[in-house]
């Protein structure tokens, strides 16, 4: 059974840089597409990016200029960074694997708040 | 971007009783390919979104067959034919024919 677990700092400071890893367990990485996902506190959810095994990336437009992706299939983890955050990217952050047919998250990390704040 | 659109933005159910969300697109989701690129998830509370339909009709792995989708083009229905109280969360429906991938704005679902 596959698991993702993500890790990182929960507060982070305005201005800051965001970073997150994804951990995966009971699979290997390689061969698939992983991403981040989005979800501020009582709101929808927002697809961030995605990166390939092979370290491809595809970034939503309106966050692309602050985002980074990065995959150690060595560890078979893969990261995110957000650059200059502010309170607005406050939100639980979750990592999930694309199914190799149907394209759309399969499995799930259970997410981690991050919070942005002073 | 392709805008989703799901209504209602709540619905209450009784137990056993049917219950429908509609999710449309602004552009078809309709792919060359033949393939309609609409999903369906379930984020029960506390949980992460987990896929319960994928290409507009198709149940995922151990997804009851109480929960069904329809649609074609922009206009899509989730249905679940009689709902169950393990039913309660918030349902996204999700295209992924164009880059980025977008979600609607969710349906939140309470059994009475």
């Amino acid at each position: 059974q596959v698991q993702l677990q993500e890790s990182g700092p929960g507060l982070v400071k305005p201005s800051e840089t965001l970073s997150l890893t994804c951990s995966v367990s009971g699979g290997s990485i390689t061969a698939y597409y992983w991403s981040w996902i989005r979800q501020p506190p009582g709101k929808g959810l927002e697809w961030v990016g995605y990166i390939s095994h092979s370290g491809g990336t595809s970034y939503i437009p309106s966050l692309k200029s602050r985002v980074t992706m990065s995959i150690d299939t060595s560890k078979n983890q893969f990261s995110l960074k957000l650059s200059s955050v502010t309170a607005a990217d406050t939100a639980v952050y979750f990592c999930a694997r694309h199914h190799p047919s149907y394209g759309v998250f399969d499995y799930w990390g259970q997410g981690i708040l991050v919070t942005v704040s002073s | 971007d392709i805008v989703m659109t799901q209504t209602p933005l709540s619905l209450s159910v009784t137990p056993g009783q049917p219950a429908s969300i509609s999710c449309k697109s602004s552009q078809s989701l309709l792919h060359s390919d033949g393939k309609t690129y609409l999903y369906w998830y379930l984020q029960r509370p506390g949980q992460p979104p987990q896929l319960l339909i994928y290409e507009v009709s198709n149940r995922f792995s151990g997804v009851p067959d109480r929960f069904s989708g329809s649609g074609s083009g922009t206009d899509f229905t989730l249905k679940i034919s009689r709902a169950e109280a393990e039913d309660v969360g918030v349902y996204y429906c999700l295209q992924s024919i164009q880059l980025p991938l977008t979600f609607g704005g969710g349906t939140k679902v309470e059994i009475k």
